[in-house]
């Protein structure tokens, strides 16, 4: 079954620190992932989108990467700032074989990230 | 800003009633999802058009429909409402970038009902 599973669900830093998102898939085959950034109440904005053969993606203070044979993707986030307290989401895309390999989307649950002053 | 406008922002109504949400896509994008996101949950995708034809469907309800006009805008319908359709409705268009699509969401519709 194609899932997306996130990890932690919740979390808390200082202003300044950093930290790491997790991201793994069972998402099968496999087009490529994407991080989302939605503040509370808002609609999400895209971070970064990461192909089969790309490693690694830096957008300003967030870098993702990606390991294609573990299926796993992290987002980490340098010297956090109040402003990126936010849910982050892991969306995978993949080619849907049974509707005309048409690209679907499968998104995850979220991290809720909390910076704190 | 996205680009893509939703309205209204809020909606308030009552059990068994019908709302119609509108979406206006980015100028130039022919794709439109509609998501759903009730509180402290995921985004759930209901439905996808693109240049005005059903694209794929999501966990869509049949008490729910949608279409996208020709002038490419799209409009979400909910109909019976039940107070678990409260949440937030978002609308998003995509673009091809370098062989990439990506999704642009809206503001988002805000649905109480009581």
């Amino acid at each position: 079954k194609n899932q997306v599973e996130q990890s932690p669900q919740s979390l808390i830093i200082l202003e300044g620190k950093n930290c790491t998102l997790q991201c793994n898939y069972t998402v099968s085959p496999f087009s490529n992932l994407r991080w989302y950034k939605q503040d509370t109440g808002r609609g999400p904005v895209s971070l970064t989108i990461m192909t089969f053969s790309e490693n690694t993606k830096s957008n300003g203070r967030y870098t993702a990467t990606l390991d294609a044979d573990t299926k796993q993707s992290s987002l980490h986030i340098t010297a956090s700032q109040l402003s990126d307290s936010a849910s982050y989401i892991c969306v995978v895309s993949y080619l849907d074989h049974n509707a005309g390999n048409n690209r679907k989307l499968i998104w995850g649950l979220g991290t809720s990230l909390a910076v704190n002053p | 800003d996205s680009g893509v406008t939703q309205t209204p922002k809020h909606l308030i109504t009552a059990t068994g009633q019908r709302v119609t949400l509108r979406c206006s896509p980015r100028s130039g994008d022919l794709s439109v999802y509609w998501y759903q996101q009730s509180l402290d949950q995921g985004l759930q995708f209901l439905i996808h058009y693109y240049n005005g034809e059903e694209r794929a469907k999501g966990n869509i309800l049949e008490r729910f429909s949608a279409q996208q006009f020709p002038d490419l805008h799209s409009e979400l319908n909910l109909s019976s409402l039940e107070l678990g359709d409260s949440a937030l409705y978002f609308c998003a268009s995509s673009a091809r970038d370098r062989g990439q699509e990506t999704q642009y969401f809206g503001p988002g519709t805000r649905l109480l009902v009581l």
